[in-house]
């Protein structure tokens, strides 16, 4: 079974506090891949990232930040100096290797709602 | 360009009504997809078009029939919707339908729908 667990529901933060967004999965595929999207109240769910369950290489992208680790089964996500245009509802997403019915589907967590304040 | 459009933004039918939603993109992206989300949910997967043939339907009631003309074009045709049918769907489209290589999905901005 492939599950995905973001464990905060809701996050506040005041601007320019870094903040953390956890994500922990699990799989019985040895090769996966890992995505986070942002949904902004507009409702558009914005591509943010992909990993490959091979690279766990850490990725910056500006004040966004993502730490991969194989051993703990999590795919956090950093963001640095957070501001307000970050408020947005945030999904941690895991697709397995192979494509058939509902093993090659993108399996979302239930999302980590952020909130920065001015 | 990593662009998805759909129409409309927003719909209001009643349960009697015909209706369709529209999704176009121009990324030559061989899987297309229809998600139907609920007000603090996640996306729920409805149905995948792999090369403009139905590949994946979940188990989604017949009021709601699914059309790909061509590669760029998705439909989701409505009748007789239920007011419970009423949430955000959205379209998404990626490189192919499999699980191997650059395949993350891109999104469009989505139709709300009210039944009324």
């Amino acid at each position: 079974a492939q599950k995905v667990t973001q464990a905060q529901t809701e996050i506040s933060v005041v601007e320019k506090e870094d903040v953390t967004l956890d994500c922990v999965y699990e799989t019985r595929d040895t090769t996966y891949y890992l995505f986070w999207y942002k949904q902004p109240p507009s409702g558009e769910l914005v591509f943010l990232i992909r990993r490959n369950s091979f690279d766990e290489q850490n990725e910056i992208s500006g004040r966004y930040s993502w730490n991969f680790q194989k051993s703990t089964s999590s795919f956090n996500f950093t963001i640095t100096a957070s501001q307000v245009v970050d408020s947005a509802v945030y999904f941690c997403a895991l697709r397995g290797r192979n494509y058939g019915g509902s093993q090659g589907n993108l399996i979302f967590g239930k999302g980590t709602k952020l909130s920065v304040k001015p | 360009d990593t662009e998805v459009t759909q129409t409309p933004k927003h719909l209001v039918m009643g349960m009697t009504n015909k209706k369709s939603l529209k999704c176009e993109q121009h990324m030559g992206h061989r899987a297309m997809y229809w998600y139907k989300q609920k007000a603090k949910k996640p996306p729920e997967l409805m149905f995948v078009y792999s090369y403009e043939k139905l590949s994946i339907n979940e188990s989604v009631p017949s009021r709601f029939s699914p059309e790909c003309p061509n590669s760029s074009l998705l439909n989701l045709h409505l009748h007789a919707l239920q007011p419970e049918d009423s949430a955000l769907y959205l379209c998404a489209s990626s490189r192919t339908p499999d699980g191997t290589g650059v395949n993350e999905q891109y999104f469009g901005p989505g139709t709300r729908l009210t039944v009324t």
